[in-house]
Parts: C-alpha cells; structure tokens; sequence
C-alpha cells in the first residue's frame, strides 16, 4: 500500500509563494502528480515527475526526490483563484495512483 | 467535448436499495477508476480496469462491484447500500503508463447519500 503525508491547510497572500509538501512511501514508483481541486468541482491534472529534479509550467514547479520519497509543489506569484485543494498522488508499481488527503490553500487579498 | 460523463450528478439513496452509477468516456482510454472521496481521507481507489473485460480490487472495494464490457463503459455497483457508502463518487481514466504520462481525467462526480 501507499502512505501519502500532505499538510491539511495553507494559507498565503496575494501575490506570494507557498510550497506544499509531500511525502510518500510506495511499493514501487512509476511517477508522482499533484492535481488541483476546486470546491465541488473535479481533479484537474497540474504535473508529472518520474524523475528526479524540478519541472516548471507556468507559475507553478513541481519537484522529486525519489530517494527521499519527497516532493513539492511550488505556486509562484499567488493569485485569487488558487484557492483549492492540491493533491499529492503517488502511482505504484502495478500502476495503480494512490492520493494524499489533500492539502487546502487559501488566497487572501 | 471529449470527456467523461457519470450519471447521476446527485442521489438520495435508502439504505438496503440497490444502485448502479454509471460512467462513460469517449476519449478511447484503455484504463478506468471509481474512486470516491471523503472529508479528511482523499480520493480513494474502489476498484479499476486497465482494458476492457479485465477488472481489479482497489484500496476499499467491499461493497461495490464493478464490470468492463467495452472501452467506453465503467459502472459501478453498490449492491445493498449503507449509509457508510454516503460519499462523492468520482470516475476517471487514463492512457496506460508509458503513453504519455498516463495522467487521470476525471468526470464530474455522483454525490450519494445513503439514509
């Protein structure tokens, strides 16, 4: 099984940057990816690390540490609609995706 | 638009009843999920299919059953539903890993409630 440690809140400013963290311990790793998640709205994709190091799109970077069984996401330049729920999620070895709780972000103005 | 559809959006359920939620894709995706989602706990993987005619135990799969007839079709079971299974139901797919990156697309979600 997986076991996905994610902080449950967040909360920054306008304009400034927040670093959620995630670690995870897995039978097998083929890939880590967080997802944004809107109140009552569904998962959407935000990024795929397979291998080490830091992927950037946009305002926002994800890194791996496979060796650390770390990652993060990283929101640059923080804006009113960020406010959401970012999940961590880790798949295994058979290629199942297994998530974190989530951790909830708050923009304030 | 290409996507995931679940149906229904919403349902009050008795316990005791039966219920199927159903979920088509159009993206011709080889792999499938039901996972369901609860305060505090995360999206949670009830069962899957990585192709048609070939289905798999999740992490919380007692009480659901599920079959893959075709590629589009993935519905799910709860056979004699309680109120535990009160959660929202989220189905989503995905190209098998080592095609792209094998990201998950996820429709828009069943809220049940089971009284």
């Amino acid at each position: 099984g997986q076991n996905i440690d994610q902080p449950t809140e967040m909360t920054a400013t306008e304009g400034a940057i927040v670093q959620i963290n995630c670690t995870y311990q897995t039978s097998g790793f083929n890939g880590l990816f967080w997802y944004q998640q809107h109140a009552g709205e569904a998962p959407t994709f935000l990024s795929y690390n397979v291998l080490d190091g830091l992927e950037e799109k946009g305002r926002f970077s994800s890194f791996l540490s496979r060796s650390k069984g770390y990652s993060y996401l990283l929101l640059k330049e923080l804006q009113m609609k960020d406010s959401a729920s970012y999940l961590c999620a880790v798949r295994d070895g058979d290629y199942k995706l297994s998530f974190g709780a989530g951790t909830t972000v708050t923009v304030r103005a | 638009i290409a996507g995931i559809t679940q149906a229904p959006t919403s349902q009050i359920l008795a316990a005791g009843r039966r219920m199927t939620l159903r979920c088509t894709q159009d993206m011709r995706h080889n792999a499938m999920y039901w996972y369901r989602q609860d305060l505090g706990l995360g999206l949670r993987l009830i069962h899957y299919s990585n192709t048609a005619g070939t289905t798999g135990k999740g992490e919380v799969p007692d009480g659901y059953s599920v079959s893959r007839a075709n590629t589009d079709d993935f519905p799910l079971t709860l056979a004699s539903a309680v109120p535990s299974q009160t959660s929202v139901y989220f189905c989503a797919s995905s190209e098998l890993a080592g095609v792209g990156t094998g990201e998950l697309f996820f429709g828009e979600g069943s809220r049940l409630t089971v009284l």
